[in-house]
């Protein structure tokens, strides 16, 4: 079975502009979250998809936003970047959300 | 808010050893998930154990085993028999249970151990 897979793996951007990350989980997971990692800041949680609809939301600016699509696939977007928002950003994926979630490799993100 | 805090930075072991790692919590729920996470130089973070809050048995997989101590609110993992594979940043993480099905929060994590192993 295939891992969790997140695309691309490395992004380069300038503050303004906006980017978009791609998560796609293991087949038959429904839920989809995601989290970001800086070196201040630690791992922190961005937000949960399950059956396309955002279950949570951590506590981020509303520049950061995504949506899932029926096949699970999950995409999130940043806009206006700032410089702090360079960081890793990691999709993990699980059956439903409770249980062991699975992590994706990550989309190093660098503004500049 | 949940918070988790491990309090050493950076551990280091000889390989062959046994070293624990520490994480408390901070929580006023009584049904939830503990979990230790390890994160490798390759980035990807691997599920190495976890714990449901109203299992009183500690969780053991292989080489891992935890100490969980609910009322105390303190939640280590000891790795037996330390191999080089084992260095990597580890990451104690807590979650809500919602038996309820409404939805469910993220993971809340520790701000890491980083575990040398000493050849």
């Amino acid at each position: 079975k295939a891992g969790v897979t997140q695309t691309p793996r490395y992004l380069i951007k300038t503050r303004g502009q906006q980017v978009t990350l791609s998560c796609s989980p293991i087949s038959g997971h429904r839920s989809v979250s995601w989290y970001q990692q800086t070196p201040g800041q630690g791992l922190q949680f961005l937000f949960e998809y399950f059956s396309e609809t955002q279950r949570n939301k951590g506590n981020f600016p509303g520049r950061f936003s995504g949506r899932q699509f029926s096949n699970s696939r999950s995409e999130m977007n940043v806009s206006t970047l700032e410089l702090g928002d360079s960081a890793l950003y990691l999709c993990a994926s699980s059956l439903a959300g409770y249980e062991k979630l699975f992590f994706g490799s990550g989309t190093q993100l660098s503004v500049l | 808010a949940q918070t988790v805090t491990q309090s050493q930075p950076e551990m280091s072991v000889q390989e062959a050893e046994t070293v624990t790692l520490s994480c408390t919590y901070d929580t006023s729920e009584s049904d939830y998930y503990l979990f230790w996470y390890k994160q490798p130089p390759s980035r990807q973070m691997i599920l190495v154990i976890r714990q449901e809050a109203y299992k009183q048995q500690n969780a053991t997989e292989n080489r891992f085993s935890v100490n969980f101590q609910k009322a105390a609110k303190s939640f280590s993992l000891k790795i037996s028999d330390s191999q080089l594979g084992d260095a990597a940043m580890y990451f104690c993480a807590y979650r809500e249970s919602n038996p309820g099905g409404g939805g469910a929060d993220g993971l809340t994590f520790g701000k890491g151990t980083h575990l040398i192993i000493q050849p």
